[in-house]
């Protein structure tokens, strides 16, 4: 069984530019959900999707945008960066159950400049 | 005020010793999870719970549902535990698995 892999590990944009981050999901797992963690920071949720629909999403400008795939991979896009999203974006993958746990991927590390 | 408060922010200890860190919430939950999470910034889950008290090896976690708290606690501390320890829950009022993140707690057990 695999675990939640993401990718690329370090990024490093201009702002104004686009960037899309990805994330392979724990086999079995129909859900994901999408997490900023500013430095020194706890994690803070962008969004989620299940079934890919989105299904969730915390308080993040329409310029945060995602996709999930039939095989339930997922990515996340960022347009028009500005410095404050400068961050670690982390991926989850679990079961559309609150019972479930999640599994957290290694994160990316953006930087905008 | 945040929905979830985490305490201390910062702890430092000598290895052997216990450790306890604090984890209080405002809101309902239908879970409330503790996390690690490295230098590397990969999170790994300690413990899931919405009742009473689970032990893994060194690890306990308690949680009170009615005072809405809940606490870990690492016993015979170690060196290789020094990570960063996060406070989670899950709302019964939000759908599927989002979580809200409480600050963390960055935890240096010194040899």
């Amino acid at each position: 069984e695999t675990g939640v892999t993401q990718s690329p590990t370090h990024l490093i944009k201009t702002r104004g530019q686009q960037v899309t981050l990805r994330c392979s999901s724990q086999s079995g797992h129909n859900t994901v959900s999408w997490y900023q963690q500013a430095l020194g920071q706890g994690p803070q949720f962008i969004f989620q999707y299940y079934r890919e629909e989105e299904n969730g999403r915390g308080n993040f400008p329409p310029r945060f945008s995602g996709l999930q795939f039939p095989n339930y991979s997922s990515e996340l896009n960022v347009n028009a960066l500005e410095l404050d999203d400068s961050a670690l974006y982390l991926c989850a993958s679990s079961l559309w159950t609150s019972s479930y746990e999640q599994y957290f991927g290694p994160g990316t590390r953006l930087t905008v400049t | 005020k945040n929905e979830v408060e985490q305490s201390p922010q910062n702890l430092t200890a000598q290895e052997g010793e216990f450790i306890t860190i604090n984890c209080s919430y405002s809101v309902g939950i239908s879970a409330l999870h503790w996390l690690q999470q490295h230098p590397g910034g990969g999170i790994v889950s300690l413990f899931m719970l919405s009742s009473g008290k689970k032990k893994h090896g060194r690890l306990i976690a308690t949680i009170n549902i009615q005072e809405k708290h809940s606490s870990l606690h690492i016993t015979a501390s170690h060196p290789r535990d020094s990570a960063v320890y996060i406070c989670a829950v899950r709302s019964p009022e939000t759908s599927g698995s989002r979580l809200t993140f409480g600050e963390g707690t960055q935890l240096t057990v010194n040899p």
